[in-house]
């Protein structure tokens, strides 16, 4: 069965870095997109970035760029998200997804890991 | 930045049709992908390249793009099809997400 597994849930505070992770199965885990999506509580949709895990091919959202670093270990089949110092507007549910091309829709999605960012 | 443009909600009786729109600058010289998420669910694609459904997906669902506008189209509405939707573009080495539509059946 084709899949990504997401981590855990996590509760952080302001100023805390956090590393999320994606990993895949069923599989070539290198030969698919990784994008991660953003949806803040009651809102919608936002893309934040994309990893080719292949050749660590990296794009960013405007938005996003040098907020988030997203990275992938090919060898374990595992992207990440990862921030440095968290605000409580990174509170939010954040998913990642495979996508065969860029441009071509993101057909598996993860379960999701909520961020929680609270003093 | 590229920007989509979907109704806030979408109102449909059972066994009706509803349509809901996603808006774009010349939409339809791009690939439009539609998702349905369900609350507390992650989103599941319903329709990729503008008028494709994937497998298991039910015909119900169809889409079109055309112009500044894509249309995604529930037909026979069910129950189960009550849900957030979203369109989904690439432009610019950028994904973009439209707004979305909550669709409720009455």
């Amino acid at each position: 069965e084709v899949q990504l597994v997401q981590s855990g849930a996590e509760v952080k505070k302001p100023g805390e870095s956090l590393k999320i992770s994606c990993k895949g199965s069923g599989y070539r885990f290198t030969s698919y997109w990784i994008d991660w999506v953003r949806q803040m509580p009651g809102k919608g949709l936002e893309w934040m970035g994309i990893i080719y895990p292949g050749d660590s091919d990296t794009r960013y959202s405007p938005s996003f760029q040098g907020q988030v670093s997203i990275s992938a270990d090919k060898s374990i089949s595992t992207a990440y998200l990862q921030w440095s110092s968290l605000k409580a507007s990174d509170t939010a549910m954040y998913y990642c997804a495979r996508r065969e091309t860029l441009g071509g829709p993101s057909d598996i999605w993860g379960q999701g890991t909520m961020v929680t960012v609270s003093s | 930045s590229y920007e989509l443009t979907q109704p806030l909600s979408v109102s449909v009786a059972l066994g009706q049709t509803a349509r809901i729109t996603c808006g774009g600058n010349n939409i339809g010289s791009k690939n439009v992908h539609w998702y349905q998420q369900k609350p507390g669910q992650a989103p599941v694609l319903v329709i990729y390249r503008d008028s494709n459904r994937p497998s298991g997906i039910p015909e119900r669902f169809s889409g079109s793009n055309s112009g500044n506008t894509a249309t995604l189209t529930i037909s026979r509405a069910q129950a189960g099809d009550e849900a957030d939707y979203s369109c989904q573009v690439w432009d610019s080495s950028t994904g973009v997400f439209g707004t979305g539509t909550k669709v409720t059946v009455l």
